[in-house]
Parts: C-alpha cells; structure tokens; sequence
C-alpha cells in the first residue's frame, strides 16, 4: 500500500476486555514497531519484527500485551483484560531497511473504560 | 542503558530560527532521526543523520555530533503551521524517541 495502515483508528473497550490492533506496514518493509503514546509524551518502544523474528520485545509492559507477524507482512498487538492505564495511542512504524527511518500508521486510540 | 534528552517546551516567534537540541545515551547507533508531530497525528518524518555534520533541507536542518552525543534540528523563517512536537529518536537496532518538545509559535 501507500503508507502504513493500522485498525480500528478508534477503539473503547470495557476493562477486562481483550483487543486486537492490527497494523499493515508499507509493502517490502523489512522492519516493524509498536509503539505506546501517552497524551503529551513521546512514543514509547514496545516491540520490534524484522520479517516475521520478533527480535525485542523489551517494552511490552505485561504478559497481558502480544504481538504477532507471522507471513512478515501484517502484524497484530493484542492486550488481554484490558486496563484503564492501556488507554493511549497505539503507533505502528515500518521501515525498508535497519539503517532506514521508519514511517508511522495514523495509530489507534484505545479508551478503556 | 538508553536515554533521549530534550527540552520539554520551547517559544519563538514567527519568521524567526529556532535551535531544538537532544543528547543522547544508547547502547548502540545507526542514525539519529528527528520528526514532527501536530496534535493528534502521526509523526512524519523530517531528517536522518547517521555521519557527523549538518544536514540541510529547505527550511529545517539538523547537525550531529556521535562523539557529543549531540544533536540539534534547526528551523529557520519560522512559520504558525510549525507549530508541534519534535521528536529526537535514535536507532540501534529499534527507534526510541525521546519525550518530545513542544514548539510554540508566536505571532
């Protein structure tokens, strides 16, 4: 595609509820991240796929959060029993190469309430 | 250990230059990246720097120093529209951003 495309853009869940986020990287782009987004603050890493080898998962607050890319393409981040302090925006990025920069998606806002 | 430093908020006035700077401390380096982020947007992207130097595109450049651990995103003729969020990230392997800083632009 174009760009980088993540869905829902918008998402409310009840606390307790389990979510999926789904993000489609621009087409031959090796790499792919996920990123937290606090009002006002910086994208926060939370995992990393160089094809489908998640190679560092170091930001994933709890077990609760996965991420998946298992053909190297698309990639899910799923939470499990959502929580209030998992509202925020949920920013994908891909890039063509290690050495490249990376281009986000228009993120997915989760409201948990 | 990885850190990103930024100021946090930042003022100019319109039609002047504006200097953001960002140090950094991370395991590893292959390249320091700045980008931009209106409120309620994604970030776009607005320079790479991998070699030490200045590195210039229209109105915006930005200079590396990798042994300073220092860089810095000049805007020059400033303009309302510019008003946002810088982002200062760095790539070893993953991106990490620093918190960002916000730009206000005054009439």
């Amino acid at each position: 595609g174009a760009g980088v495309s993540q869905s829902p853009r918008y998402k409310v869940a009840k606390r307790g509820q389990d979510v999926a986020l789904r993000c489609d990287p621009i087409s031959g782009h090796v790499s792919l991240f996920w990123y937290q987004q606090a009002l006002g603050q910086g994208p926060e890493f939370l995992t990393y796929f160089q094809n489908e080898a998640q190679l560092d998962k170091s930001g994933l607050p709890s077990d609760r959060f996965f991420a998946e890319r298992p053909e190297g393409s698309v990639s899910t981040l799923k939470i499990q029993r959502t929580q209030q302090e998992d509202s925020a925006v949920y920013l994908c990025a891909s890039s063509l190469a290690r050495t490249a920069e990376a281009f986000f998606g228009q993120g997915t806002r989760l409201t948990v309430v | 250990g990885q850190n990103i430093d930024q100021p946090t908020e930042m003022t100019a006035t319109e039609g002047a230059i504006v200097q953001i700077n960002c140090t950094y401390q991370t395991s590893g380096f292959n390249g320091l990246f700045w980008y931009q982020q209106h409120a309620g947007e994604a970030p776009t992207f607005l320079s790479y720097n991998v070699l030490d130097g200045l590195e210039e595109k229209g109105r915006f450049s930005s200079f590396l120093s990798r042994s300073k651990g220092y860089s810095y995103l000049l805007l020059k003729e400033l303009q309302m529209k510019d008003s946002a969020s810088y982002l200062c990230a760095v790539r070893d392997d993953k991106i990490i951003f620093g918190k960002g800083t916000r730009l206000h632009i005054l009439p």
